[in-house]
């Protein structure tokens, strides 16, 4: 499976935007980029995917470069109830592998009132 | 949305005893997969659960130790057998469905075992 890297952690202040990024260079050219995060105590929960385009939903924005090795998600202004574990994970389209969520170690992100 | 919940939520047990996990889900789903996280670590995969037939596990789960259960396509339980103290873990119940227009997973909220 490919694998993805993700800094160890990040921090950003309250109400400001926050960039975490991706490498995915591995990538093959049907995995979906799927992003999940895990607030404390809970399960993950979907944040974003894509495949090729950039994409926007209420929760965030996904910046996909266009060799596809790499990755960002946006908070365009993260909150205290952002803090969690952000994972960018490469989802199979097909194969064997179809379907699975593979978790890297993901990104802590801290968020400072 | 699914909206899945486990129990128990928490569990503390001696090591040697077995304990299943329930999962159930609010509404009919293809597909299941049962994770578990060790304390500070990420998610690993332990096996997909099939309905009326066996689980396939992920290299390193065998079923001996972890057997599956999946009669309908709302609930399944997974068993931690003869546990020991590399058992703590939490262990979360996932589901989603196969339609090639659905995309998001959804995650119960664990099972906190305690192996002592």
């Amino acid at each position: 499976d490919a694998k993805t890297t993700q800094p160890n952690s990040m921090e950003s202040n309250e109400e400001e935007p926050v960039h975490l990024p991706c490498n995915h260079s591995t990538i093959s050219g049907t995995d979906y980029i799927h992003w999940y995060r895990q607030l404390p105590s809970q399960g993950p929960e979907y944040v974003i995917h894509g495949l090729t385009s950039n994409v926007n939903n209420r929760m965030a924005s996904l910046a996909i470069a266009e060799d596809r090795k790499s990755s960002t998600l946006i908070l365009h202004r993260a909150t205290l109830r952002d803090a969690a574990v952000y994972y960018c994970i490469l989802r199979p389209a097909g194969g064997t592998s179809y379907g699975k969520l593979t978790f890297g170690q993901g990104t802590i992100l801290t968020v400072h009132p | 949305s699914a909206v899945i919940s486990q129990k128990p939520s928490r569990d503390i047990c001696q090591r040697g005893t077995s304990l299943t996990i329930q999962c159930q889900v609010d509404s009919q789903v293809t597909m299941m997969f049962w994770y578990r996280q060790q304390p500070g670590q990420s998610l690993t995969l332990i096996a997909t659960a099939n309905q009326g037939s066996e689980a396939t596990y992920e290299s390193g789960f065998v079923i001996d130790k972890f057997p599956i259960s999946r009669p309908n396509l709302t609930f399944s339980t997974l068993t931690v057998s003869n546990m020991s103290p590399e058992d703590s873990s939490i262990y979360l119940c996932s589901v989603r469905e196969t339609d090639r227009t659905s995309y998001e997973q959804y995650f119960g909220p664990g099972t906190r075992l305690t192996v002592t």
